[in-house]
This record gives C-alpha cells, sequence and structure tokens, in this order.
C-alpha cells in the first residue's frame, strides 16, 4: 500500500530559528494536508494544497506541494515556544466514488522549541 | 459547542467491560471517520460513515463495533478488548469523503 516518509522524525531547535520538514511518497497524491497535534489533543488541520507546485502560508508556516506530486515540505519561520507539538504530513488522491478519499498519514515530526 | 467533540476524553476499563465512546461533530459534515493512534505509528483509519452508511471496515477486530445514527452522531462501542487495544481513539469529519478531515480530541483508552 502506499507509505509516507515523513523527516526529520524529530527536532529540537532555538526560539527564532526556522525550521523545515518534508514527506514523500511512493505514489502521487493530489490533496497534501498539514496537521499539528498538541499533547492530549486531536491534529488540527494547518494548511491544505491541491495542486503541484502550490505554495501556501499561513502566516508563519508555509507548505509547498511538489512537482513530481509525491512529496512536500513544511516550513515555520521564526518559531516560538508554542509551536512545540507533532506535525503530520497526509497525502490524499481525491477522485470519484471507490476509495479515493483516504488519507496516508506520515508518522510525524515532534518539534520542540527551547526559549 | 463548536468542531468536533469527543467523550469520554479519558476512558480505564477491564478487558471485560463494556463500554462505548461518543463522538459529535458540529460541523454540518457527512462524513465520519473513526481513528486509532498508537505510539511510533501513523494514525490507522478503522471505519468510514458517509450519509449514515458504513462504507469501510478496516479490517478491524469485531470487538470493536461502530455505530452512526445521524449525519452528527459517531459511536465506538467496545467489548471484550485487548490490552494492545490502548490507544487514542479519533473521530473525524469531513463535507464529503473527499474533502478535508476535521478531528476531535481523542478518547485516550486504556484496557487493563
Amino acid at each position: 500500500g502506499q507509505q509516507l516518509n515523513q523527516s526529520p522524525q524529530s527536532m529540537f531547535i532555538q526560539e527564532g530559528e526556522d525550521v523545515s520538514m518534508n514527506c514523500t511518497s511512493s505514489s502521487i497524491f493530489n490533496t497534501w494536508l498539514w496537521y499539528k497535534q498538541d499533547p492530549g489533543e486531536g491534529p488540527v488541520l494547518l494548511i491544505a494544497l491541491y495542486k503541484a507546485g502550490e505554495l501556501t502560508s499561513n502566516g508563519r508556516l508555509t507548505a509547498q506541494f511538489g512537482i513530481t506530486r509525491k512529496d512536500s515540505f513544511l516550513n515555520i519561520s521564526a518559531s516560538i515556544p508554542s509551536d512545540v507539538g507533532i506535525y503530520f504530513c497526509a497525502g490524499q488522491l481525491r477522485g470519484s466514488g471507490g476509495s479515493n478519499y483516504k488519507l496516508t498519514f506520515g508518522k510525524g515530526t515532534l518539534l520542540t522549541v527551547n526559549p | 459547542e463548536t468542531g468536533v467533540t469527543q467523550t469520554p476524553r479519558h476512558l480505564v476499563m477491564g478487558m471485560t467491560n463494556k463500554k462505548s465512546l461518543k463522538c459529535e461533530q458540529h460541523l454540518g459534515h457527512n462524513a465520519m471517520y473513526w481513528y486509532k493512534q498508537s505510539a511510533k505509528k501513523p494514525l490507522e483509519l478503522m471505519f468510514v460513515y458517509s450519509l449514515e452508511e458504513r462504507v469501510e471496515n478496516n479490517s478491524v477486530p469485531s470487538r470493536f463495533s461502530p455505530e452512526c445514527p445521524n449525519s452528527s452522531h459517531l459511536f465506538l462501542h467496545l467489548h471484550t478488548l485487548q490490552p494492545e487495544d490502548s490507544a487514542l481513539y479519533l473521530c473525524a469529519s469531513s463535507q464529503e469523503r473527499a474533502y478535508e478531515q476535521f478531528f476531535g480530541p481523542g478518547t485516550r483508552l486504556t484496557v487493563l
């Protein structure tokens, strides 16, 4: 089945630094989603990408849909302590009917920000 | 209430108990999902309901039994669980199956 490789698995950074993480897939998607999960909570949708090459921002977060449709990147600029959490990528192959709605999730990137 | 809510937030049960998890979405969506989240593993899709009809059962053991009485409510009935079933159980909803999924806060389940 489809697999997503998300890297890095964890990051320890100083407040104010920029962060980059990425996901690569063995097959193509036509939608990429990035979620953040705080301890004891469910994942919260940060950014959704629908088109190859698309670059979308949400505040200090910027995500890109790779040209090959097999990868996506998330950047966080000027990190702050509340950025701490687990970041998940998810790929989706939208289509009509069948199982073309399932999200395939990465294992997550654990981000720690030192004040 | 807004978004997707789940109750209880924490549950401890013995292997012979019967309990139920509840999910309610206040977003006007018509698709709902149950996921299992275990440490060091990607989220595992368990069940999908679309317009109150179960459209996906991802080889989940029969000790997990979902119920969707209407498009706003989803239940997961649990009986004779095993310790390896301990995990965070997440409910999600979406406008339709092909749209972005929004998650609830989860129920942390511990099976003793």
